[in-house]
């Protein structure tokens, strides 16, 4: 079954750090999406791409890069770890006709 | 932007009784309307979504009703069961922001058996 995996599930790490969370799918979709979820915020999203070699940025994307190198993996890069960033974080992907999006089980992050 | 807003931040209901949910959205070109269900340790799963060339979509014990004048959209949930007991999101989305999905702030749903 196709599927959308995250890894690690759970990370701690220190600040000024860089940290990557892997995101892949198996799904062949073109979009792929990052979010965080921090309680009173819901999902927020931080980067998203429509396909190899394309990202773009989201509502909150300062700290934080993407690439897309292939169609079945989204990293996300915190360049250097901040206190602020301690979150859980998603990754999503989408067919690009239909919408319907499928979330991974996310990666809890935690700074200190 | 699209903008969502999602109320309310908690409901709590007796088993067998139903629980609504409501959303609404600011952009009028928003076209694609997804619902979510979140338990614990997990990540969102698509329960149900409308299109805007529908009003009302009815799966088993769940429906989403969209008013595009109004610009809001509700989850509304018969039957409640203590499976039921999870964080529900609502989500929008827009040709005009590319069809990212914008979420609303969630509602934490608590189905006292």
């Amino acid at each position: 079954d196709a599927e959308i995996t995250q890894s690690p599930r759970h990370k701690i790490t220190e600040t000024g750090r860089q940290v990557t969370l892997a995101c892949h799918q198996t799904w062949n979709h073109n979009n792929m999406f990052w979010y965080r979820q921090d309680l009173g915020h819901g999902l927020r999203l931080i980067h998203y791409s429509y396909g190899v070699q394309d990202t773009n940025k989201g509502e909150v994307s300062d700290g934080y890069s993407v690439s897309r190198s292939n169609t079945e993996d989204l990293p996300l890069t915190l360049e250097s770890a901040a206190s602020s960033q301690t979150s859980v974080y998603f990754c999503a992907s989408s067919d690009r006709g239909s919408g319907e999006a499928f979330f991974g089980q996310g990666t809890r992050l935690t700074v200190v | 932007g699209e903008n969502v807003e999602q109320h309310p931040s908690t409901l709590s209901v007796q088993e067998g009784d139903s629980a609504v949910i409501k959303c609404t959205y600011s952009d009028s070109a928003s076209n694609y309307f997804p619902w979510y269900k979140q338990e614990l340790g997990k990540g969102p799963q698509l329960i149900i979504d409308i299109r805007s060339n529908v009003g009302e979509k009815k799966d088993q014990r769940i429906a989403v009703t969209l008013n595009k004048t109004a610009k809001h959209f509700s989850l509304h949930i018969t039957e409640t069961q203590p499976e039921d007991s999870a964080v529900y999101f609502c989500a929008a989305s827009s040709p005009r922001s590319s069809y990212k999905l914008i979420f609303g702030s969630g509602t934490r749903l608590l189905v006292r058996p």
